[in-house]
């Protein structure tokens, strides 16, 4: 089975701009979540789409949104960016039998 | 609010020497996992461990799971320079959110 898949992998953006970015899931996973990944703050939760509901949010500003579509793929998007948006931001399915999670490689996003 | 703390921060050691990592909660989880990072790649996931005082060998990885199920170690027994990565635990928390540590950076010099 091919991994998760997240595009593009590097993003450099001006404060003040939108962003989105993709993920495709491993084939059969239905929950795709978002994380966001800082020196400073570690690995931290955004929200979580099954069958293209948002089932679980963290606790971020709502700037940052999300949806999935009906074939599990994933979109995050960031809006009015500001400079302590720059992390990477990764995506993971999971498996709903073990409740496994499989994490793709991240988009590297800097906010300049 | 469930919390996940691993020690030690960072790691430096030689090749061929024994270390451990903790994960350490005041909470009672009903698994917990281990992950290794790689710098400009996502989290890789090692083992879960799901029983109070399991223990899991992945090759020369020995992972525990406390018998309360509020904490985890990581052995890994002689060390080589391809085991270098950030090391993360992680678990679900009671708002079914997948919670990680801060994570522990090790380094294995040749």
């Amino acid at each position: 089975k091919a991994g998760v898949t997240q595009t593009p992998r590097y993003l450099i953006k001006t404060r003040g701009q939108q962003v989105t970015l993709s993920c495709s899931p491993i084939s059969g996973h239905r929950s795709v979540s978002w994380y966001q990944q800082t020196p400073g703050q570690g690995l931290q939760f955004l929200f979580e789409y099954f069958s293209e509901t948002q089932r679980n949010k963290g606790n971020f500003p709502g700037r940052f949104s999300g949806r999935q579509f009906s074939n599990s793929r994933s979109e995050m998007n960031v809006s009015t960016l500001e400079l302590g948006d720059s992390a990477l931001y990764l995506c993971a399915s999971r498996d709903s039998r073990t409740y496994e999670q499989y994490f793709g490689p991240g988009t590297r996003l800097t906010v300049t | 609010t469930q919390l996940l703390e691993q020690s030690p921060q960072f790691l430096s050691i030689q090749e061929g020497e024994n270390l451990t990592v903790y994960c350490n909660s005041s909470s009672v989880f009903s698994s917990l996992q281990w992950y290794r990072q790689e710098p400009g790649e996502g989290p890789v996931l090692l083992v879960t461990v799901v029983t109070g005082g399991e223990v899991k060998k992945l090759k020369r990885l020995t992972f525990q799971f406390g018998d309360a199920r509020k904490d985890s170690s990581l052995h890994i027994t002689a060390a080589q320079p391809g085991d270098t990565g950030l090391y993360l635990c992680a678990g679900y928390n009671q708002g079914g959110k997948l919670i990680f540590g801060q994570g522990t950076e090790l380094s294995v010099k040749p």
